[in-house]
């Protein structure tokens, strides 16, 4: 079954506490990306990867870091998390930018 | 920079009946993509409809259908015989990749359609 699988789906951690979000495709896409959903607000891109080794910034990058060593896996690494990074976070994946995005499940993040 | 704006943040729509969803984007290029994706409360993102530029033919899928109007900038989303299963929020979403390595791939805030029994 081709599916974006995120992990954890839920996470309550605390401020400063190193933590990872993984992100696993399994369509062989080229194409995948992080989003953060708040109220109000939409979604809202953090960052992009076009290939292997090739990552770039979207909107909201401050606090965020990514990786693509592998096609398939894009993790998510909030290196010092802080409050204002409790948010619902989406990993997205896509053969091209201009085909229908697979989204995974959604990871809610809370930061005390 | 491109925006999409979602001027309707709330909408409420009956059974059966039929509703439209406004989005409209800010946009200086001639080739792009757009989308109306569905966010039910099970927090899954469902693509609802995809529509290219390059395209004047309005895209449709069973009851879901645009108005794309390339010059005013508008994609709206018509659901026809609104079922409870419609009720969601529903994001518009523009995209467009350069073969330079830049894109730009933007949501709208997203409307949330209330389907009344």
């Amino acid at each position: 079954e081709a599916q974006v699988t995120q992990n954890p789906r839920y996470l309550i951690t605390v401020t400063g506490k190193k933590l990872t979000v993984t992100c696993s495709q399994n369509m062989n896409h080229e194409y995948m990306s992080w989003y953060r959903q708040d109220p109000g607000l939409g979604l809202r891109q953090i960052y992009y990867s076009m290939n292997v080794e090739v990552t770039d910034k979207g909107d909201v990058p401050e606090g965020y870091k990514v990786s693509r060593k592998e096609k398939r896996n894009f993790p998510l690494i909030l290196e010092s998390p802080s409050p204002n990074q409790t948010s619902l976070y989406f990993c997205a994946s896509s053969y091209r930018l201009n085909q229908p995005q697979h989204f995974g499940d959604g990871t809610r993040l809370s930061i005390l | 920079a491109q925006t999409v704006t979602q001027s309707q943040p709330e909408m409420s729509v009956q059974e059966a009946e039929t509703v439209t969803l406004s989005c409209t984007y800010d946009t200086s290029e001639s080739d792009y993509y757009l989308f109306w994706y569905k966010q039910p409360p099970s927090r899954q993102m469902i693509l609802v409809i995809r529509q290219e530029a390059y395209k004047q033919q309005n895209a449709t899928e069973n009851r879901f259908s645009v108005n794309f109007q390339k010059a005013a900038k508008s994609f709206s989303l018509k659901i026809s015989d609104s079922q409870l299963g419609d009720a969601a929020m529903y994001f518009c979403a523009y995209s467009k990749y350069s073969g330079a390595g830049s894109y730009q791939l933007t949501f709208g805030k997203g409307t949330k359609l209330s389907v009344i029994p």
